[in-house]
Parts: structure tokens; C-alpha cells; sequence
């Protein structure tokens, strides 16, 4: 079975710029989790959704960070307009209820670097 | 309050010794999920193991084992023999019941030196 997918991989871009990260979970998971990676505050929870729904955005930095979940496998974060500060790894992860409950599987991150 | 404490924040050896990797997490739930999950130098998380409150149990899982102990609220993870391949950053997380939200400490980095 497919993990967690994430697109782009790599994204480099200037200040400024609208940078939009994808990611689709695992078939079947019906939560999803966007994190932030960086070494000076370690792994941050953004946000996250259940049944495509936002359940708790209290980790979203500030305005210039949205997210949306169109559908069960799609998910969008979005960095309006860009920073430097915003260069991190930012991951999507994805859980189910049922079954290895709670359990929360990584896709392989998106390096972000605003220049 | 939910807490996750590795105070380890680096450790190294040598191929071939053991190693424990020390968790100390904080909650007043009853019901609640520890994980262990390693990032190598390539940066994926890959999920190692999941212990619920209820299931005391030591796992082994190759040269892998997990202590869990809730009369010290630690969850520690030892690596038998390292390897070189071992290297990585070891993160512990907790999540309560119902919440499927992730509390995280801070890693600890292990590099395992040939």
C-alpha cells in the first residue's frame, strides 16, 4: 500500500512568493496532520482534520498559513505571502480510528527554504 | 498539563554496544498511547512502536525493546548491539485517548560510530 504522499519534495523560493504544499494521506485514514520541523522548536502541530473537517488550527503561526482538505485524499497548506522565516521541513501525517487507532504515519516531509 | 521529556539530546557509542534511550512523559489521563518513531539522516519519520496505557508489557522486536513503567511514567527504548544503520534522531510522542493529537519531546540524536 501507498504511504503518505507529499508534493513538492523540495520547494526553494523568495520572499513574498504563495508557496503551496500537497500532500494525500492513506487510503482509509480519516485524519490528517500537517506538522512543522525545524531546529529551533522541533516538531509543531499546525493543524489538523478529521473527516476533511478542521478540528483544531491552534498551531497555525499566523494568517499567512491556511489549509484546506477538499476531499478524503487531498490535502493543501498554504504559506501567503512567504517568509524566511517560514524555511522548515513541514510534514502531512495521516490516522485512522479503527484498527492500529492513533497510530500516525509520516509522509516523507517537503523542505521549504524562502529566500 | 501533557508533557514528553527526552533529556537525552545526544548520545553516542560504539558498533556493537547497547544503548537505552530515555522517555518520561506527564498526563492525568487514564487512557493514553506512547510511540517511539525514528528519523535517519534522509529526514522521513518512520514509526517504530505503539504501547497503550493498559498493556505493561515489554516488546522485543529484534534487536529492539521497549520498557514501559507507569509507576515512573517512562516508556525507554533500548537498542541491543547498535549499528551504524541505528543512527538517527529517536523521537518518543504521547497522545491521549480521543485526542489523536501528538505530544512530542525533543528528540534524542544517536550516532552509533563504526
Amino acid at each position: 500500500d501507498a504511504g503518505v504522499i507529499q508534493s513538492p519534495r523540495h520547494e526553494v523560493t523568495e520572499m513574498g512568493q504563495e508557496v503551496t504544499l500537497r500532500c494525500k494521506p492513506i487510503s482509509g485514514h480519516d485524519y490528517l496532520f500537517w506538522y512543522r520541523q525545524t531546529m529551533m522548536r522541533g516538531l509543531e502541530l499546525l493543524i489538523y482534520f478529521n473527516n476533511n473537517v478542521p478540528i483544531d488550527d491552534s498551531g497555525m503561526p499566523e494568517d499567512r498559513f491556511s489549509a484546506k482538505m477538499p476531499n478524503a485524499s487531498f490535502s493543501t497548506l498554504k504559506i501567503q505571502p512567504s517568509e524566511p522565516r517560514d524555511s522548515a521541513v513541514y510534514f502531512c501525517a495521516s490516522s485512522s480510528a479503527g484498527g492500529n487507532q492513533e497510530t500516525q504515519y509520516f509522509g516523507p516531509g517537503t523542505r521549504l527554504l524562502v529566500l | 498539563a501533557q508533557k514528553v521529556t527526552q533529556a537525552q539530546t545526544e548520545i553516542s557509542v560504539v558498533e556493537k554496544e547497547d544503548v537505552t534511550l530515555d522517555c518520561v512523559y506527564e498526563t492525568r489521563d487514564t487512557t493514553y498511547y506512547l510511540f517511539w518513531y525514528k528519523q535517519p539522516p534522509s529526514g522521513e519519520l518512520v514509526f517504530l512502536i505503539r504501547r497503550n496505557s493498559f498493556d505493561e508489557q515489554n516488546e522485543i522486536s529484534g534487536r529492539y525493546s521497549w520498557n514501559f513503567q507507569k509507576s515512573t511514567s517512562s516508556f525507554n527504548f533500548t537498542i541491543t548491539a547498535s549499528q551504524v544503520v541505528d543512527s538517527a534522531v529517536y523521537f518518543c510522542a504521547l497522545s491521549t485517548s480521543g485526542t489523536y493529537k501528538y505530544i512530542f519531546g525533543t528528540g534524542t540524536r544517536l550516532k552509533v560510530l563504526a
